[in-house]
């Protein structure tokens, strides 16, 4: 295990809806990235926190936003969800921006 | 455009032969690359990183060499069990400075070893 949490496990919403994830970085990491994975498909980079400053986007529209925490945790907010935002949400915690990247288990949302 | 590219078809291959995995990527000149191995509805976990200067790194029965003219890796598993089928992922780092420098990723291979 990683020691990096995501929450929730699964959830399902439907389209128009807002949806926070959540996550808890490896003891010792100040750097969060965040991707999306669709079946069958690598992850997608979203963006990355490094120190709660945003540290690098990727292409994604701004409904998409996110924050880092003191803490180092990590929440990840989609609004006005769309059908194409179902997919597995990753979070990965490193010590820096590219270094070797520590993963959660996901959350699997699912719009509808 | 920049890009990096896995064998997209599934390698299917016999318990205790090799599988061998290819990453190629253009117009990047990373520093590293990883590869990670991607198990059904969980999250990647790291299992080798090799730098520039590398040609080859070992790590138990997986090998993974680097080659920056051809940029190319591949990702060797020797002697093969069952339990070695998930899917594996080469991700790249581009390099650059500050913002600009990130984690790039392939679509990943499905292998699957066979009884």
């Amino acid at each position: 295990e990683t020691g990096v949490t995501q929450s929730p496990t699964h959830l399902i919403k439907t389209r128009g809806q807002q949806v926070t994830l959540r996550c808890s970085s490896q003891s010792g990491h100040n750097t969060v990235s965040w991707y999306q994975q669709a079946l069958g498909q690598g992850p997608q980079f979203i963006f990355q926190y490094y120190r709660e400053e945003e540290n690098g986007r990727g292409n994604f529209p701004p409904r998409f936003s996110g924050l880092q925490f003191p803490n180092y945790s990590s929440e990840l907010n989609v609004n006005a969800l769309e059908l194409d935002d179902s997919a597995l949400y990753l979070c990965a915690s490193s010590q820096a921006a590219t270094d070797t990247q520590y993963f959660g288990p996901g959350t699997r949302l699912t719009v509808l | 455009s920049q890009k990096i590219e896995q064998n997209s078809e599934a390698l299917n291959i016999q318990e205790g032969k090799t599988a061998t995995l290819t990453c190629n990527y253009t117009n990047y000149s990373p520093a590293y690359l990883q590869w990670y191995r991607q198990d059904p509805g969980r999250g990647p976990v790291f299992l080798l990183l090799i730098r520039e200067n590398e040609k080859e790194k070992r790590k138990e029965r997986l090998k993974v060499t680097f080659d920056t003219t051809l940029k190319q890796s591949l990702f060797h598993i020797t002697a093969s069990q069952p339990a070695d089928s998930a899917t594996y992922l080469c991700a790249l780092d581009t390099g650059g400075a500050g913002n600009n420098r990130k984690l790039i990723w392939g679509l990943g291979t499905s292998l699957a070893v066979n009884p």
